[in-house]
């Protein structure tokens, strides 16, 4: 079975900073999706980026991207220029060869203070 | 607008009362999926469905049914309610194959259900 980590229940970041947001997954298949979802107190999930294991290239959406180790499966979030807007809860999110099923990790609540 | 429509946005049932959370897409997509969400658990899948008149299990499946007449609705049915079952449910749908790459999965607005 696929699993996904965030070992930080909670982080918090000054508008303007960067901030990482870790994720590490476990799985023993070799192509598979990854994804950042930003859930907002709204209660909305947006999907903020995604990653293709099979591309070495890390992806970049504007002011977020990430750092994508595939041999450490390691898939974290880097925010950089901090808005209070991205006040949110953050879920790392993986999706293998099992059609349909989506494995998220726990979360990691973002807080922007100004 | 297009995406996932989910009703009721708020439910309290009593224990034992059963009831349908109404998920429909009007994106043509294949796969449609029910999560649940409790506080530091993150989304835990209860049933899915890669089509119409396929569905399987997820972790969380106890005390849930699922069926997929159409492909644009996935009611999900809790038979008994508990209070074990109070959460948040989200219902999300994808295209499936290479496009959730493109794409990723479109989320419901969530039903908060509270059972008593």
């Amino acid at each position: 079975a696929q699993t996904v980590t965030q070992s930080q229940p909670e982080m918090s970041v000054q508008e303007a900073e960067t901030v990482t947001l870790s994720c590490t997954y476990d799985t023993s298949e070799n192509n598979y999706y990854l994804f950042w979802y930003k859930q907002p107190p709204s209660r909305q999930m947006i999907l903020v980026i995604r990653q293709e294991a099979y591309k070495q290239q890390n992806a970049t959406e504007n002011r977020f991207s990430v750092n994508f180790q595939k041999a450490a499966k390691s898939f974290s979030l880097k925010i950089s220029d901090s808005q209070l807007g991205d006040t949110a809860m953050y879920f790392c999110a993986f999706r293998g060869s099992t059609l349909g099923r989506l494995y998220f990790g726990r979360g990691t609540q973002l807080t922007v203070w100004p | 607008n297009a995406g996932v429509t989910q009703t009721p946005k708020f439910q309290v049932l009593k224990t034992g009362q059963s009831m349908t959370l109404q998920c429909a897409q009007d994106m043509n997509h294949e796969y449609m999926s029910w999560y649940r969400q409790d506080p530091g658990m993150g989304l835990r899948l209860i049933h899915y469905s890669v089509g119409a008149g396929i569905t399987d299990q997820g972790e969380v499946p106890n005390g849930y049914n699922v069926s997929r007449s159409t492909t644009e609705d996935f009611p999900l049915r809790l038979l008994s309610a508990a209070p074990s079952q109070t959460s948040v449910y989200f219902c999300a749908s994808s295209y499936g194959g290479r496009a959730d790459l493109n794409y990723g999965y479109t989320f419901g607005s969530g039903t908060r259900l509270t059972v008593v």
